[in-house]
C-alpha cells in the first residue's frame, strides 16, 4: 500500500500566478481533506471532498478551490498567489469501508511564492 | 483567541527523561483528542487518540484528557533520541475522519543523547 501520495514535492511560483497540487488517497479511502501548514504553525483545514463534492470548508478565501475525481484523487487550486500562501500543503485521506476512520496524511507539497 | 493553544517550545530534554506535552482548548464540541508526530519534511502521523475524557496508554506513551478543564496531555516515558520531532495536538467533533481536524501550533521536541 503506497499510502497517501502528493505531487509535486516542491514548487516555486511568483505572486499572481496560479498553482495546482495533486493528491492520491490511500487505497480504499474515499474522502480527501486539504490542510495548509505555514512554517512553525499547525495545519489549518482548507476543505474536504467526498463523492466529488466539497463537504466542509475552512476559513480560506475563494482563491482556494478544489476538485475530486471519480477515482477519489483530488486537486487543490490556488489562484492569484500571495506571498502568504507559501506553506506546506498537506493532503489527508479517510473513509472507505474500514470501521476506524483515521485521517492519513501525505508528505505534503512545499509551495514557495516569490 | 485560538480554539487550540499549544506551547511551541522548543523543548530539549536528556535521553531517558519523562516528557510532558500539553494543549488547552476552548470549543466544548470537541470529542476526539489526538496527538500527531511530525518529523522534519514529513506529514503528520497519528500517535494516539482519546475519545472524550480519560487516559490511554500505549507503550511509552500516555494520553490524558480532562474535558472539565479543557486540557489534554501527552506523556513520553524513557524518552529516546528517535522521539525527537514536532508533536501536534488535534481535536475534532464526533465524526473524526469525516470532519476537519483543529490543530495546535505544535511543540518541537529534541531528546539529547
Amino acid at each position: 500500500d503506497a499510502g497517501v501520495t502528493q505531487s509535486p514535492t516542491h514548487l516555486i511560483k511568483t505572486r499572481g500566478q496560479q498553482v495546482t497540487l495533486r493528491c492520491s488517497p490511500k487505497s480504499g479511502h474515499d474522502t480527501v481533506s486539504w490542510y495548509q501548514q505555514a512554517l512553525g504553525q499547525g495545519p489549518q483545514f482548507i476543505f474536504q471532498y467526498y463523492e466529488e463534492e466539497e463537504r466542509q470548508r475552512g476559513n480560506f478565501p475563494d482563491r482556494f478551490s478544489g476538485h475530486q475525481f471519480p477515482n477519489y484523487s483530488s486537486e487543490l487550486n490556488v489562484n492569484a498567489l500571495l506571498l502568504g500562501d507559501s506553506a506546506l500543503y498537506l493532503c489527508a485521506s479517510s473513509g472507505g469501508l474500514a470501521g476506524w476512520n483515521e485521517q492519513f496524511f501525505g508528505p505534503g507539497t512545499r509551495l514557495t511564492v516569490l | 483567541q485560538k480554539e487550540v493553544e499549544q506551547d511551541p517550545g522548543p523543548l530539549s530534554v536528556p535521553e531517558g527523561a519523562i516528557v510532558s506535552l500539553n494543549c488547552t482548548y476552548s470549543n466544548s464540541a470537541f470529542q476526539y483528542f489526538m496527538w500527531y508526530r511530525q518529523y522534519s519534511r514529513k506529514g503528520p502521523e497519528l500517535l494516539m487518540y482519546t475519545y472524550s475524557s480519560g487516559n490511554k496508554e500505549d507503550g511509552r506513551f500516555t494520553a490524558q484528557v480532562d474535558k472539565s478543564s479543557k486540557y489534554i496531555s501527552l506523556f513520553i516515558r524513557d524518552s529516546q533520541p528517535s522521539d525527537s520531532a514536532t508533536y501536534l495536538c488535534a481535536m475534532s467533533g464526533p465524526n473524526f475522519g469525516n470532519e476537519k481536524l483543529t490543530f495546535g501550533t505544535g511543540t518541537r521536541l529534541t531528546i539529547i543523547p
